[in-house]
C-alpha cells in the first residue's frame, strides 16, 4: 500500500533555479493538495485540485505553479526558487474536501 | 495571521496522564474541525474530526470537545502512552471549502 508518494525526499537548490516536486497517489482519490510546513506556522495550502483537469489557488500560491497530469499525479513547480521557499512540502489526497492522506514530504532548501 | 490559534506550543506528561490541547477560532463560517497527528519525518495523518452539531466525539483514547458559543475546541488524549508522542495540529474550515486553516501545532511528549 503506497498511498501518497512524493519525490524527491530532499533537495537543495540555488536561488533562481527551477524544479518540480512530484506527487502520486494510488487510492483513486479525486482531491489532491500541496501544502508547505514552516516552523510555528502549521501547514499552509499552496494549491489544490478538486478533480482531474482542475486546479485552484490556496492560501500561499505566489511563486508556484501546479499541474494535475491525471487522476493519480499532481506536481508542484517552482519556476525561480527564492530563499523564502525553503520549507517542507507535503502532498495530500482525499475523497472529500479535506486532506486525509499525506505523503512523507519533500525537504527543500534554497541557498 | 492564523485563523486558528492553538495552545500550548508544547507539553510534557507522564504515561497515563491526559494531555489537553486547545484551539480557538473567529470565523463563524467554520463548521468542520479535524485534528492531525504528525510523527517526526512523516506527513500528518487525520486523527479525528468533529462538526458543531455535537459537543463531544470520542475515537479510542482521543476525545474532541467542542464549545460553539466560545468558538473553541480541544483534544484530550486519555491514558496517554509514549507512542502518542507527536505533534498535533488542529484545523478548521467551512464544510464545502477546500481551504483548511491549521493551527501552529503542539508537540506532546509522553514520558514512560
Amino acid at each position: 500500500n503506497a498511498g501518497v508518494t512524493q519525490t524527491p525526499k530532499f533537495q537543495v537548490l540555488k536561488t533562481g533555479q527551477s524544479m518540480t516536486l512530484q506527487c502520486a497517489q494510488d487510492m483513486n482519490h479525486n482531491s489532491m493538495y500541496w501544502y508547505r510546513q514552516d516552523p510555528g506556522m502549521g501547514l499552509r495550502l499552496i494549491y489544490y485540485s478538486a478533480s482531474e483537469g482542475t486546479t485552484d489557488k490556496g492560501e500561499v500560491p505566489n511563486g508556484y505553479n501546479v499541474s494535475r497530469l491525471n487522476k493519480r499525479e499532481f506536481s508542484l513547480r517552482l519556476e525561480s526558487a527564492a530563499p523564502s521557499q525553503t520549507s517542507v512540502y507535503f502532498c495530500a489526497s482525499s475523497v472529500t474536501t479535506e486532506p486525509q492522506h499525506f505523503g512523507d514530504g519533500t525537504r527543500l532548501s534554497i541557498l | 495571521q492564523q485563523q486558528v490559534k492553538q495552545s500550548p506550543q508544547s507539553l510534557i506528561v507522564q504515561k497515563g496522564g491526559i494531555p489537553i490541547i486547545n484551539c480557538a477560532y473567529e470565523n463563524t463560517a467554520f463548521d468542520y474541525f479535524p485534528w492531525y497527528q504528525q510523527f517526526p519525518g512523516k506527513g500528518p495523518a487525520l486523527l479525528i474530526a468533529i462538526r458543531p452539531d455535537v459537543s463531544e466525539k470520542k475515537e479510542g483514547r482521543f476525545t474532541i470537545s467542542f464549545n460553539k458559543s466560545a468558538k473553541q475546541f480541544s483534544l484530550h488524549i486519555m491514558d496517554s502512552q509514549p507512542g502518542d508522542s507527536a505533534t498535533y495540529f488542529c484545523a478548521a474550515k467551512p464544510s464545502n471549502d477546500y481551504k483548511l486553516s491549521f493551527g501552529a501545532g503542539t508537540t506532546v511528549t509522553v514520558r514512560a
